[in-house]
């Protein structure tokens, strides 16, 4: 059971925007950055979303990041087929005094 | 650009050590922005953290695992390494190094590919 909860599945067909949410707690989304993911299949994770919401270069405009209180959210607008992959939110978790990861969700483009 | 890579055994018996290292090339470990750490992956689960080091050798330690593991960082050779002791079959996973960008947030911005330890007897 991750500290940090994620639907361990999320779907949507060409061209529609999907959200997957991350839920936290006041010692970690609630206080400190979050971070997010992706992971294609049989690959190394990749940055997607830095500091809540900031994209490294390279990464589309079509990801973006948010964070409400204690819970944080990815969007994907104009899903494509090969935005099918694992994602993972991330935090720092200041009652454990380490990086915490989500469980993780499949995205499938149907 | 920036590289990591893994390396060591890829079949540690159970009660053993697991001693994985990973190469930086492309840039400095002894950069004074960054830390470096290792992340794992059992088959078909998700990421955990375990530790990670600045290049003076500074540590911070997951929780779960810190009574087990030993990192350091070898600066002459652009390396940092990974120890795990007395391994059970629950720590068979992929074995990740990347690069630590704010020193304990969960900022990994380079990733090595990945190496699979399996421990068996």
């Amino acid at each position: 059971q991750s500290v940090l909860t994620q639907p361990p599945s999320a779907s949507g067909t060409p061209g529609q925007r999907v959200t997957i949410s991350c839920s936290g707690s006041s010692s970690n989304i609630g206080s400190n950055y979050v971070y997010w993911y992706q992971q294609l299949p049989g690959m190394a994770p990749k940055l997607l979303i830095y500091t809540n919401n900031q994209r490294p270069s390279g990464v589309p405009d079509r990801f973006s990041g948010s964070k409400s209180g204690t819970s944080a959210s990815l969007a994907i607008s104009g899903l494509r087929s090969e935005d099918e992959a694992d994602y993972y939110c991330a935090a720092w978790d200041d009652s454990l005094s380490g990086v915490i990861f989500g469980g993780g969700t499949k995205l499938t483009v149907l | 650009q920036l590289q990591l890579q893994e390396s060591g055994p890829g079949l540690v018996k159970p009660s053993e050590t697991l001693s994985l290292t990973c190469t930086v090339s492309g840039g400095s470990i002894s950069s004074s922005t960054y830390y470096w750490a290792w992340i794992r992956q059992p088959p078909g689960k998700g990421l955990e953290w375990i530790g990670s080091i600045y290049y003076s050798g500074s540590t911070y330690y997951g929780p779960s695992l810190k009574s087990r593991i030993t990192i350091s960082v070898d600066t002459s050779k652009n390396q940092f390494s990974l120890k795990l002791s007395s391994v059970t079959a629950a720590d068979t996973a992929v074995f990740y190094c990347a690069r630590d960008t704010m020193g304990g947030t969960g900022s990994f911005d380079y990733w090595g590919q990945g190496t699979l330890v399996t421990v068996s007897s």
